[in-house]
Parts: structure tokens; C-alpha cells; sequence
């Protein structure tokens, strides 16, 4: 009964690839994140939901694209993979949107391109 | 735009002994803090958060944090780390009112040692 959950917890793969990481909160939050974390911890905001509309979409490459089927899920897919993109991923959520809102993370999915 | 500085990257401290991870924030707006913990393999879980009313806030385990709004600081402590505090500590801020990101810091590894 994991809170917010994402698959898969780790994604190697070649330059050129496609690939999507899944995300998936059974908290009943109405806003969702993904969140870049690079080699020196840095955490990025990339992309915010509430309620299945996009809130925020920081400077990220267009080869990123959020999709939210429901307010439950928000799946992050990623074409053509460059080496730059290798981070851990996370996927978040809180109750609803505002900068007080508690924010509850997905345990991150570590993309390795290669 | 702000910005969260964490100037220790890494705090080694004896089992027992206090402990305080520095964070330094500046913001053109008033602000919310907040730390949040990630143990190894897992996700960031919220510490603690000061978004108004007294400075001085605390967390279930026992850290507390000071919002000092001259020093433009919220410094983690602990009067006596246990080897289970031993994790990673990002320090985040967001302007308050309406909906704006939260920006994290680079994080502080906490090495508690026996």
C-alpha cells in the first residue's frame, strides 16, 4: 500500500531510445510532480498537475512529455535519450497545489543512459 | 527567483552528540521552509516546515529548525543524533501565497557514527 509509487526503479538503456517511467499515488492528492535529481543531488522541479492539467513546465526539452490520465497518475515519457539525461527521477504529489503543501515522493527511478 | 544554499555537503557526528545542518535562503518574497529527509533508497519524506506563527518548529524525532528572517536562515539541530538519523537533508523554500515551486537545496549528508 505504497503511497505514490513509480516504476521501474531502474531504466538503463541506449541514446536514441524511448522510454517511460509510470507514476501512481493512492493518496487522493489532486496535484503531482516530476522531479529531476542529477549526479550532485540536485533536485529540479520538471513538471507539476493538478487535477490532470498542467500547472507548471519548467525549461525541460520537449523530448519530455507529462501525461496525466487521471489525477491518480502522472506518467513522464522521454524520446530520443541523450546521456545528459541520466538522473534519478522522482515522482511526487500533495493534497493540492500551493508552495504549503506537504509533498510525498516516490522512492525515484534511476535512468542510466548509455 | 530564489535560492536555497547548503554549504555542508557531507556532516560527520558521533552517536549522542548535537548535531546542525546549515541552510541559507534568499527570496525577493516572504517565505515557506521546509526540510525534508531521504534515507537510503528511498524518497524525500517532509521533517519539518515553517510557513508562519512561531520560528521555532519541530519534528516528531526530535530535530528542530529556526527560521531567522535577519540571517535569512533555517538551521536544522539535533540535540543527540541516533544511527538511524543517519540520511540525506534537503533544505527547500517557496514564496508564499498563491502557487509558486519549491525550491530545494543540494542536501546534507548526515553520517552518524557509532
Amino acid at each position: 500500500d505504497t503511497a505514490v509509487s513509480q516504476t521501474p526503479k531502474y531504466l538503463v538503456t541506449q541514446m536514441g531510445n524511448d522510454k517511460s517511467i509510470k507514476c501512481e499515488q493512492n493518496l487522493g492528492h489532486d496535484t503531482m510532480y516530476w522531479y529531476k535529481q542529477d549526479s550532485k543531488k540536485f533536485l529540479k522541479i520538471m513538471f507539476s498537475y493538478n487535477n490532470k492539467e498542467l500547472i507548471i513546465n519548467e525549461t525541460v526539452p520537449n523530448r519530455f512529455s507529462p501525461k496525466s490520465p487521471d489525477k491518480a497518475h502522472l506518467n513522464l515519457h522521454i524520446n530520443s535519450l541523450e546521456l545528459g539525461d541520466s538522473a534519478v527521477y522522482f515522482c511526487a504529489s500533495s493534497l493540492y497545489q500551493g508552495p504549503e503543501a506537504e509533498a510525498f515522493f516516490g522512492q525515484g527511478t534511476r535512468l542510466t543512459v548509455v | 527567483a530564489q535560492s536555497v544554499t547548503q554549504l555542508d555537503s557531507q556532516v560527520p557526528v558521533f552517536e549522542e552528540a548535537p548535531v546542525e545542518l546549515r541552510c541559507n535562503y534568499s527570496s525577493s518574497v516572504s517565505v515557506y521552509l521546509f526540510w525534508y529527509v531521504q534515507y537510503p533508497n528511498q524518497g524525500l519524506q517532509l521533517l519539518l516546515k515553517y510557513l508562519s506563527g512561531s520560528t521555532l518548529v519541530e519534528s516528531i524525532n526530535g530535530f528542530e529548525a529556526e527560521f531567522n528572517k535577519s540571517q535569512t536562515s533555517f538551521h536544522l539541530r539535533k540535540p543527540s543524533v541516533h544511527i538511524s538519523d543517519t540520511a540525506e537533508y534537503f533544505c527547500a523554500v517557496s514564496g508564499s501565497g498563491g502557487y509558486q515551486k519549491v525550491t530545494f537545496g543540494t542536501g546534507t549528508k548526515l553520517q552518524v557514527i557509532p
